[in-house]
């Protein structure tokens, strides 16, 4: 299957830092997607991505569809306790109609 | 309340016992999927179900069965599993198959002992 990459697998950062991660494919995307999972729940959609370059917000979230279509980016301004969890990207390429998920990146925040 | 509802939440069984995971929504879904997550791993999908009728299997043993009865529900069967098949098991759906990203629902915690 698909390889996504994702860095970096873990943050400790203190509330009220911004955070940036990524997720990287060998191949082209069609579509990214951004989910958070909170410990013992399943993962929720916090952004959906559609067109090269594209910018989309959802809150203090920001992720953009990098111009390669290889890459995507998912920023979090002024972070607090609850944005905990761990973060995963999905893509999905032309080739065919899965998902592809990442291994995520998991975010402490220290109050 | 997601809109995807799983139980158990959490279960353990013993490599030789029979148990079911069973999944339902009722958001208009005609997609449903089983995922497996596993530690520091990707999400592995398992099932794929459009319409009530399996779409793909992703080379997952016999030992896991899933059943859809209808557009709602979604059942994975399990019989003699193995340890290393102590993971979180996810339940998805979505309007369609694969677009626009899937509702999860809170998964079941397995424990194979």
């Amino acid at each position: 299957g698909q390889q996504l990459n994702q860095s970096p697998q873990s943050m400790f950062i203190q509330e009220g830092e911004d955070v940036s991660m990524n997720c990287t494919s060998s191949s082209i995307f069609n579509t990214w997607l951004w989910y958070k999972q909170d410990p013992g729940e399943g993962p929720v959609l916090l952004i959906a991505l559609y067109k090269a370059g594209e910018l989309t917000s959802n809150g203090r979230l920001t992720a953009q569809f990098g111009i390669t279509r290889k890459d995507s980016f998912l920023n979090i301004s002024a972070s607090i306790p609850s944005d905990v969890g761990i973060y995963f990207c999905a893509g999905q390429s032309n080739t065919g109609n899965q998902f592809y998920f990442g291994t995520g990146t998991s975010l402490t925040v220290i109050p | 309340e997601t809109g995807v509802t799983q139980t158990p939440r959490h279960l353990v069984m013993g490599m030789t016992n029979k148990k079911s995971l069973k999944c339902e929504q009722h958001l208009g879904h005609n997609a449903m999927y089983w995922y497996k997550q596993s530690a520091k791993k990707p999400l592995e999908l398992m099932f794929v179900y459009s319409l009530e009728e399996r779409v793909e299997n992703n080379s997952v043993p016999s030992r896991f069965s899933p059943e859809c009865p209808n557009s709602s529900h979604l059942f994975l069967h399990l019989h003699t599993l193995q340890p290393e098949d102590s993971a979180l098991y996810l339940c998805a759906s979505s309007f369609r198959r694969d677009s626009y990203g899937y509702t999860f629902g809170s998964g079941t915690r397995l424990t194979v002992v």
